[in-house]
């Protein structure tokens, strides 16, 4: 059962327009949804994260949108650059155990065009 | 300061044989997690560790994966009976301890490459 749902799997955007990439999640339990960004031969590094009592967070150029009663989250990124090429990642978060096991979206490659 | 390691950062095995990934995580976090990332995929949760117990093993795959995390720092990961599914980038990451209201931030390492030939 995949729990988060990533769509679209790859995206090529030109420089200086909006990045879009939507999240959609089965399990109402998930209490904290953070977006990573991963390069190649890295690891992931967190971008930006919400809870659920907020439907949008900004911060820079990236922005969090999120629709509880739609069990949807999604990730712009405004004004666009060549340096955001990079594999996007969802992911919802449970506290259990004093941990945050996170389960990931399937990624979203994008490719910024100068 | 430094980040996540992870040794070895590439590892090629035949099936069948014994590995075993080591993770050192960023001083003073308690909290430390495994990851598995198949190619094109997402990483998915192996284990989770606070301090030296494992506080959730709900997503090693079966009982050929099992962790260690004697003294609450070094965490190593072991395979046994490699089979070629199991090729993938292993994933490390630590945190703060979390609490029933708060998130902490997972720092990921850069992972080992496991090759099952």
């Amino acid at each position: 059962q995949q729990q988060v749902k990533q769509s679209p799997q790859s995206l090529i955007v030109q420089k200086g327009g909006i990045s879009i990439i939507n999240c959609a999640y089965e399990n109402t339990a998930f209490d904290y949804f953070p977006w990573y960004q991963q390069f190649p031969g890295k690891g992931p590094a967190l971008l930006i994260a919400i809870r659920p009592d907020v439907s949008e967070k900004k911060e820079g150029r990236f922005t969090i949108s999120f629709n509880k009663s739609a069990k949807q989250f999604s990730l712009h990124i405004m004004d666009s650059q060549p340096g955001d090429s990079a594999t996007y990642f969802c992911a919802a978060s449970k506290t259990r155990n004093a941990g945050n096991m996170l389960t990931f979206g399937g990624g979203t490659r994008l490719m910024v065009k100068p | 300061g430094a980040g996540v390691s992870q040794t070895p950062s590439n590892k090629v095995t035949e099936k069948g044989k014994y590995v075993e990934l080591r993770c050192d995580p960023i001083s003073g976090h308690t909290a430390l997690y495994w990851y598995r990332q198949s190619l094109g995929q997402g990483p998915e949760f192996l284990i989770y560790f606070q301090g030296t117990g494992a506080a959730d093993d709900s997503g090693l795959p079966n009982d050929r994966f099992f962790a260690v995390r004697p003294e609450g720092s070094v965490s190593t990961l072991k395979i046994q009976r490699t089979e070629r599914g199991d090729s993938a980038v292993y994933l490390c990451a630590s945190s703060l301890k979390g609490t029933a209201s708060s998130y902490n931030e997972q720092f990921f390492g850069p992972g080992t490459r496991l090759t099952v030939l």
